[in-house]
């Protein structure tokens, strides 16, 4: 069974560019949800989407943004990119929002540069 | 989500068991204790939770005291390959309002050879 891909692994943008980050869940996962990781802050929640919508957000500014397709995969999109944003973007993914018993599971992160 | 409270780091030998604590005295009566680790630059992985017995799975065993106020994750036998950032989480699972992980800043293990 395969896991959580996410593309692309790395990517290097430079200030005031956007950006656009994909992840596939588990096959029959609906829920997705993203968060980024910086050595300063940690791990900070962004957001979590379940059948196309989203049902949950961090407390991140609005350059900040994903959506969720038909076939459960899922983008998150920052536009304005400032040096701030360099972090690893991770994508988690479950069978059904809410579910954590054990039920996440996170793709290898996509090391976003942006100089 | 409760707090939680973790030492930054442990060292442990190969070989040797690993017993990594969390405190978490303000946890209430439905949250759980949950154990992620993440490797170096690679996502979260699930280990282990429980709710107040003690539990254990092919990877680690998680022991909770009595009155739930601390959890220890046991790895039996530390290899090399468990060197990573272990965190412990408290929440109530399927929260309709939390439905993220909200990660501490976790105990950095370094199995030693």
């Amino acid at each position: 069974k395969a896991g959580v891909t996410q593309t692309p692994r790395y990517l290097i943008k430079t200030r005031g560019q956007q950006v656009t980050l994909s992840c596939s869940p588990i096959s029959g996962h609906r829920s997705v949800s993203w968060y980024q990781q910086t050595p300063g802050q940690g791990l900070q929640f962004l957001f979590e989407y379940f059948s196309e919508t989203q049902r949950n957000k961090g407390n991140f500014p609005g350059r900040f943004s994903g959506r969720q397709f038909s076939n459960s995969r899922s983008e998150m999109n920052v536009s304005t990119l400032e040096l701030g944003d360099s972090a690893l973007y991770l994508c988690a993914s479950s069978l059904r929002t809410g579910t954590t018993n054990y039920g996440y599971t996170f793709g290898s992160g996509t090391r976003l540069t942006v100089v | 989500d409760a707090k939680t409270t973790q030492p930054p780091s442990m060292d442990c030998a190969e070989g040797r068991a690993a017993n990594l604590p969390c405190n978490h005295s303000t946890i209430s009566g439905n949250e759980y204790v949950y154990w992620y680790r993440q490797i170096h630059s690679q996502g979260p992985q699930y280990i282990i939770h429980g709710l107040k017995n003690n539990e254990t799975n092919e990877m680690a065993s998680l022991i909770i005291t009595e009155d739930r106020k601390s959890s220890t994750l046991i790895l039996p036998h530390a290899t090399l390959r468990d060197t990573a950032v272990y965190y412990c989480i408290v929440r109530v699972p399927s929260s309709g309002s939390a439905r993220q992980l909200t990660f501490g800043s976790g105990t950095q293990l370094t199995v030693l050879p």
